[in-house]
């Protein structure tokens, strides 16, 4: 079964100044995709940006980047720019690409993002 | 409003008691998962549907829950016998899919929860 894990339970930037959060993962699977979901509070989970396994360039939108580092397992979040309207729990998730089901998304335990003014 | 919805929003029962959820995903997808979050935890996946169809179960999903989708639109989640481990927000999402066994590159679109509490 795939792992997810954040190591960061909380992260603190300050405003316009940059942030990158963690995540690494655990598969045997070499298809697969790769996503970041931030949840504000008491609100809906939102996409922030999604990265495919066999591409090799590092997804950007905006403001944020990965560096996906597939070797190593790794899919960090980079945000630059900090605002406010950026503080959520951000959530790494996983999901299989094999084609023997497993649709659901893996998440970890996600990272509380605090934006201090 | 074009997005997934959910309903009730809150939900208090006492243990024992049966509940029932409703999604209504966004009008064209034809795939709708159910997750469950706990405090502090991310989501956990317990159902899908590809049309009707359930396709995937997860182990997390006892005899007590049971998810129908009857004409592909909207889809509901019932709990019989509730538990106090039953408490959690119940999150719904929902993608359009192009192929089946294809590469599954759909994006899932979350509803914004249903919060059961049991007592």
């Amino acid at each position: 079964a795939q792992t997810v894990t954040q190591s960061q339970p909380e992260m603190s930037v300050q405003e316009a100044e940059t942030v990158t959060l963690s995540c690494t993962y655990d598969t045997s699977e070499s298809d697969y995709y790769l996503f970041w979901y931030k949840q504000p509070p008491s609100r809906q989970m939102i996409l922030v940006i999604r990265q495919e396994a066999y591409k090799q360039q590092n997804a950007t939108e905006n403001r944020f980047s990965v560096n996906f580092q597939k070797a190593a397992k790794s899919f960090s979040l980079k945000i630059s720019d900090s605002q406010l309207g950026d503080a959520a729990m951000y959530f790494c998730a996983y999901r299989s690409d094999s084609g023997g089901g497993a649709d659901g998304l893996t998440f970890g335990k996600g990272t509380h993002l605090i934006i201090q003014p | 409003d074009t997005g997934v919805s959910q309903n009730p929003r809150h939900k208090i029962t006492k243990r024992g008691q049966n509940v029932t959820f409703r999604c209504d995903p966004i009008s064209e997808h034809n795939r709708l998962y159910w997750y469950r979050q706990t405090l502090g935890q991310g989501p956990e996946f317990l159902t899908y549907f590809q049309n009707e169809a359930q396709l995937e179960k997860s182990r997390l999903l006892s005899d007590r829950f049971s998810a129908e989708r009857p004409k592909g639109s909207f889809s509901t989640l019932e709990i019989q016998r509730t538990e106090q481990g039953d408490s959690a927000m119940y999150l719904c999402a929902s993608s359009l899919s192009y192929s089946t066994g294809g590469p599954r590159t759909d994006t899932q679109y979350f509803g914004p929860g249903t919060r059961l509490t049991v007592l």
